[in-house]
């Protein structure tokens, strides 16, 4: 079955410095996301992504945070400047079109920032 | 506000036992409803997702329902197995982009 992969599984990072970190959606799916989940509470919407284009952000997304699709397969979330409270499992998922198909996640992608 | 609740926060059953868990939503005008398995430290694995138009999907021992005017999900589990141990989250499209989570249920199956 096709999978959302997400690369690295768990980074740390020292406050301050900037992290990437990478998602590779299924090949056929048209839309892209970001969530994150702070440890205990629940998970949360960042950003959607769609014809290359940021199509909708949460008010977290903030200018800390940017994201791309460099090339045809890879999709990126970085954050600059990295503080504590970035410290969280971010998710990214993809959708074949969009809302009504539903979404597949990746495992996720650990940030501890220290 | 669009928010999702559910109730209770954690739950624990025998093996064997069939069980229901919930999920309730403030705004009736969904697009779906998608329900999600996550293991600890782990990702988010998709269940079942139920479109506004349908009253219920089915996927082996899960079986969810919907009822938008309620605003109620639930998600039944028949024959319970230690394999179900898990937290499980209800998940809304309320018609934009983005899903909303609600804070999950952790099922423990006591063997």
């Amino acid at each position: 079955e096709p999978e959302v992969t997400q690369t690295p599984s768990h980074q740390v990072t020292q406050m301050g410095q900037e992290v990437i970190l990478r998602c590779v959606p299924i090949s056929n799916h048209l839309y892209f996301y970001w969530y994150r989940q702070i440890l205990g509470q629940k998970v949360e919407f960042l950003v959607s992504f769609y014809n290359n284009e940021i199509s909708e952000k949460s008010e977290i997304f903030d200018d800390q945070f940017s994201v791309e699709r460099p090339d045809g397969s890879n999709f990126t979330l970085k954050i600059r400047s990295t503080k504590l409270e970035d410290s969280a499992m971010y998710f990214c998922a993809s959708s074949e079109g969009g809302v009504i198909y539903g979404y597949t996640f990746g495992s996720g992608t650990r940030l501890t920032v220290v | 506000k669009q928010e999702v609740t559910q109730i209770p926060a954690a739950l624990s059953v025998p093996e064997g036992e069939n069980l229901v868990l919930n999920c309730s939503f403030t705004d009736s005008a969904i697009y779906n409803l998608q329900w999600f398995r996550q293991d600890p430290g782990k990702g988010l694995t998709s269940l079942l997702l139920i479109q506004s138009s349908q009253r219920e999907q089915t996927s082996g021992r899960l079986n969810a329902s919907l009822d938008k005017s309620s605003g109620r999900s639930t998600l039944y589990i028949a024959a319970s197995q230690p394999g179900d141990s898990a937290t499980y989250l209800c998940a809304v499209h309320f018609g934009n982009e983005k899903l909303t989570f609600g804070t999950g249920t952790r099922l423990t199956i006591i063997p």
